[in-house]
């Protein structure tokens, strides 16, 4: 297995425009975290879901960001509009259920200029 | 709530010295701790988890509950072991990691 795979590696955008980023989740795996990282602030959690239900969603900044589990082994996460508050990686993990570990993909670098 | 507090955001030893990352965490329950590490251009990755009892790479590091702390320690630094680090705790019934925010390590020759 390749493990969590992300795309883009680097996105740049202008500002306004829709960002979408990809996770393909690790085979068998059935939890899936969004989380950003920035210097100031590190890695914060957006976002997870089990067995494709948003379980906690509190982390996500604001109505500009969604993320959806389209199937058990997929999730996107769209910024729209983005803005340059934005600019971070954006790293998505996965974990089979009732383990604690979880491993990272190897993030998207986000620029909105 | 549960909070991981890394103070030092950056940590320069020289190669062959002991080091040691600091984390303190803040939860009312009985954690559990990670330390997680990137290297450079590589993905984030677990390090080793407090219930393992585990020396990785010649890390160690020991829950403290009575100090809230779980530091990360190995006696003599390799210019290899550059990298950030990052402290974690996942709380009963939250299956989301809490990071803390990071300490760059760097081990000069």
């Amino acid at each position: 297995d390749a493990g969590v795979i992300q795309s883009p590696r680097h996105e740049v955008t202008e500002m306004g425009q829709e960002v979408t980023l990809r996770c393909k989740l690790i085979s068998g795996h059935n939890s899936l975290f969004w989380y950003r990282q920035t210097m100031m602030r590190g890695l914060e959690l957006l976002i997870y879901f089990n067995n494709n239900v948003p379980i906690d969603d509190s982390g996500m900044p604001e109505d500009r960001f969604s993320a959806k589990m389209p199937n058990a082994s997929f999730s996107t996460l769209k910024i729209q509009p983005s803005e340059p508050r934005d600019s971070a990686v954006y790293f998505c993990a996965s974990s089979l259920e009732g383990a604690t570990e979880a491993f990272f993909g190897q993030g998207t670098r986000l620029t909105v200029v | 709530a549960q909070r991981v507090t890394q103070p030092e955001k950056l940590l320069s030893v020289f190669k062959g010295a002991p080091v040691e990352l600091k984390c303190n965490y803040s939860y009312s329950g009985s954690p559990e701790l990670f330390w997680y590490v990137q290297y450079s251009r590589q993905r984030l990755q677990l390090l080793l988890r407090h219930i393992s009892r585990e020396s990785i790479k010649g890390f160690t590091a020991d829950l403290n509950k009575g100090e809230t702390s779980f530091h990360l320690k190995k006696p003599f630094a390799q210019e290899e072991d550059s990298a950030m680090y990052y402290c974690a705790l996942n709380s009963a019934g939250r299956r989301a990691l809490t990071f803390g925010s990071g300490t760059r390590l760097q081990v000069q020759p």
